[in-house]
């Protein structure tokens, strides 16, 4: 099974400033198809989850443009350009490259300073 | 407007059975594989099934093989999972989600004595 590791695990970050998660894979996330199956995803308190980021950098409709996903191979990285209060809450990434099983990792919770 | 609502949650003793369904409205379902994931109370995200769009293949997280079965009605554009041989640590929130984009609001199960 391919493992997700992300981190931190938590962040606290002042309001308009920027934030950063990483999230590395133990094996690389090319499909055989050419694209790499790299998501990420919002979960805000007492909330389900929302898709933001699939496929490494491709933002969800209606995902504003502070989210941005980049990486290849097996190092990837989800960053927020000015942090707002809305984005508290836990992020995780996934890979759909591998399955089954579908994995995600621990999750980094996000926080105001 | 997609929409996904699980429902037949609730408490059970350990080694019993529940199921669960998922009513999609908004989508073609039947174009659309279906999966399962669970969270457990302060946990992270754990996938547990997937059923593909016409219902010819599934697959398991190694947790559940063997004790719960997914499956879907495309006529009726509803998933299910069956959930038989309950164990404590299958306590859970539990997400149907649509190709893991999309997900519902999730339904809890609570294996208890």
């Amino acid at each position: 099974d391919v493992v997700m590791t992300q981190s931190p695990l938590s962040l606290s970050v002042t309001l308009g400033q920027p934030a950063s998660i990483s999230c590395r894979s133990s094996q690389g996330l090319v499909h055989s198809d050419g694209n790499t199956y790299l998501n990420w995803f919002q979960q805000r308190p007492g909330q389900s989850p929302r898709r933001l980021i699939y496929k490494v950098s491709n933002r969800d409709s209606g995902v504003p443009d502070r989210f941005s996903g980049s990486g290849s191979g097996t190092d990837f990285t989800l960053k927020i350009s000015r942090v707002e209060a809305e984005d508290v809450g836990v992020y995780y990434c996934m890979q759909g490259t591998h399955w089954p099983p579908w994995t995600f990792g621990q999750g980094t919770k996000v926080e105001i300073k | 407007e997609v929409q996904l609502v699980e429902s037949g949650g609730g408490l059970v003793q350990p080694g019993g059975s529940l199921r669960l369904s998922c009513a999609a409205s908004g989508f073609t379902f039947s174009t659309y594989w279906m999966h399962w994931v669970r969270q457990a109370p302060g946990k992270g995200l754990v996938w547990v099934s997937h059923i593909n769009s016409d219902g010819s293949s599934t697959s398991y997280a190694d947790s559940v093989k063997g004790r719960f079965t997914i499956s879907r009605d495309n006529a009726k554009n509803t998933v299910y999972l069956q959930m038989n041989s309950l164990r404590v640590e299958d306590t859970a929130v539990y997400y149907c989600t649509r190709s893991i984009d999309c997900w519902g609001q999730g339904t809890l199960v609570t294996v208890s004595s």
